[in-house]
């Protein structure tokens, strides 16, 4: 068992541009989270995708972001437009059934 | 909707003194309640969890942590703090019914001194 994996572990764009987070969640979980954390914050539920139907969105999930997983096991997380705002880090983590959440490192974003 | 209030952004204990982080939640079906830790620049690990069975529950490195529904609390203790006991502390709350998804409080960020 390797755990969540996330990469990149640290972007840093340009105000404008459009950046890609890819989560590899463990290997028999179904469940796989998106969370938002902002410096000081506690994390912050974006979205959740039950193998690789996204069930749910948080209506922090503007427009510009967008969430798949397409066969059921990878996650992408694409953040058109980036803006100063969107700067947080971003957790994914996965689950069997209503079970534990088991979390990534995180990916950091900067916008400048 | 349910949420978790965590009570003081800061602790600072001395090494081998008890260590209370409080948590308050608010919830309007029966909660589970959970505690996680994130050292710096990690993902968050779960210390322990609560889903309606005992009230006192164990967890990792000698956490344990007591459902209190009439004080609607779920206060982290551990007896003897040690040094690498230092991180933040999330306290977080989900409910039956709604995949797992948890709702964080703020965090506490624990110093432990000498």
């Amino acid at each position: 068992d390797t755990g969540v994996s996330q990469n990149p572990r640290h972007k840093i764009t340009k105000r404008g541009q459009n950046v890609t987070f890819r989560c590899d969640p463990i290997s028999e979980h179904n469940r796989l989270y998106w969370y938002r954390q902002t410096l000081g914050q506690g994390p912050e539920f974006l979205t959740y995708f039950q193998n690789e139907a996204q069930l749910e969105k948080s209506r922090l999930l503007s427009d510009r972001f967008s969430a798949e997983r397409p066969k059921g096991s990878f996650s992408t997380l694409e953040i058109q437009r980036t803006e100063q705002g969107d700067s947080a880090m971003y957790l994914c983590a996965s689950s069997p059934d209503a079970g534990e959440l088991f979390f990534g490192e995180g990916s950091r974003l900067t916008v400048l | 909707a349910q949420s978790v209030t965590q009570l003081g952004s800061h602790v600072s204990v001395s090494e081998g003194a008890l260590v209370l982080l409080r948590c308050n939640y608010s919830s309007s079906v029966p909660p589970y309640l959970f505690w996680y830790v994130q050292y710096p620049n990690q993902g968050l690990q779960l210390l322990l969890k609560y889903t309606s069975a005992a009230t006192l529950v164990k967890g990792i490195n000698g956490f344990e942590a007591e459902f209190k529904k009439s004080e609607t609390s779920f206060h982290l203790t551990k007896p003897s703090a040690h040094m690498s006991d230092a991180a933040e502390y999330f306290c977080a709350v989900s409910v039956a019914g709604t995949a797992s998804k948890l709702t964080f409080g703020t965090g506490t960020r624990l110093q432990v001194t000498l």
